[in-house]
């Protein structure tokens, strides 16, 4: 069964970084382009960033564009993201995400079970 | 950026009743190269990730029971749940994802009447 597992959440001060890592499992992840998402509390879900197979394609949401990173190590099978300059509207679960079928574009087919970032003074 | 929105914000249903869930993209996903609509629906319980429902407007996801189905294309489509059982109970989220950033609609809560 696939597995995608994220680490690395916790409290941070407005302005400061973080970076967050999803282990993936039970699949060729190199095969698969992967995705982050977030859901602020009570709140609903929100596409952050995109990442291509081989990592040389990413999109960022306009909101964390120049502020967050993605990146993947295939070696590994882990994706991470870099995020700095956080702000208190960053507060949220981030999700992990695999896009199905291999492609760019495509439903995303299995999630992680999530990392709650909070940021707060 | 392609908008959704959804309605209704929620709905409660009788056990074994029809919950119907309607979603509406601002512009048209279904891709002119091969006909498939770039669509999608998650189900969300408490606590949990979102899950796969349905995928390319009207496809259910490896396991997902029958009762679920999709249908629509263009900018128009609709969820449905035959006859809702107890463990139906979440909100549902519809996607597109034609198109980055690959939106999603702002979810229907589905409870028991």
């Amino acid at each position: 069964e696939v597995q995608l597992v994220e680490s690395g959440g916790g409290l941070v001060q407005p302005g400061g970084s973080l970076r967050l890592s999803c282990a993936a499992s039970e699949f060729t992840f190199s095969d698969y382009a992967m995705h982050w998402v977030r859901q602020a509390p009570g709140k609903g879900l929100e596409f952050v960033s995109s990442i291509s197979s081989n990592g040389g394609s990413t999109y960022y949401v306009t909101s964390v564009k120049g502020r967050f990173t993605i990146s993947r190590d295939n070696s590994k099978n882990t994706l991470y993201l870099q995020m700095g300059s956080l702000r208190p509207e960053d507060t949220a679960v981030y999700y992990c995400a695999r896009v199905g079928g291999g492609n760019w574009v495509g439903p995303f087919d299995y999630w992680g079970q999530g990392t709650l970032v909070t940021v707060s003074s | 950026d392609f908008v959704m929105t959804q309605s209704p914000d929620s709905l409660a249903v009788s056990l074994g009743e029809r919950a119907t869930i309607n979603c509406k993209s601002s512009q048209s996903v279904l891709s002119n190269s091969n006909n498939q609509n770039y669509f999608a629906w998650y189900q969300q319980k408490p606590g949990q990730p979102p899950k796969l429902l349905i995928h390319w407007a009207s496809t259910r996801a490896s396991g997902v029971p029958d009762r679920f189905s999709g249908s629509g294309s263009g900018t128009d489509f609709t969820l449905t749940i035959s006859s809702l059982q107890a463990e139906d109970v979440a909100v549902y989220y519809c996607q597109q994802y034609y198109s980055s950033p690959f939106t999603f609609g702002p979810g229907t809560n589905v409870d028991i009447k």
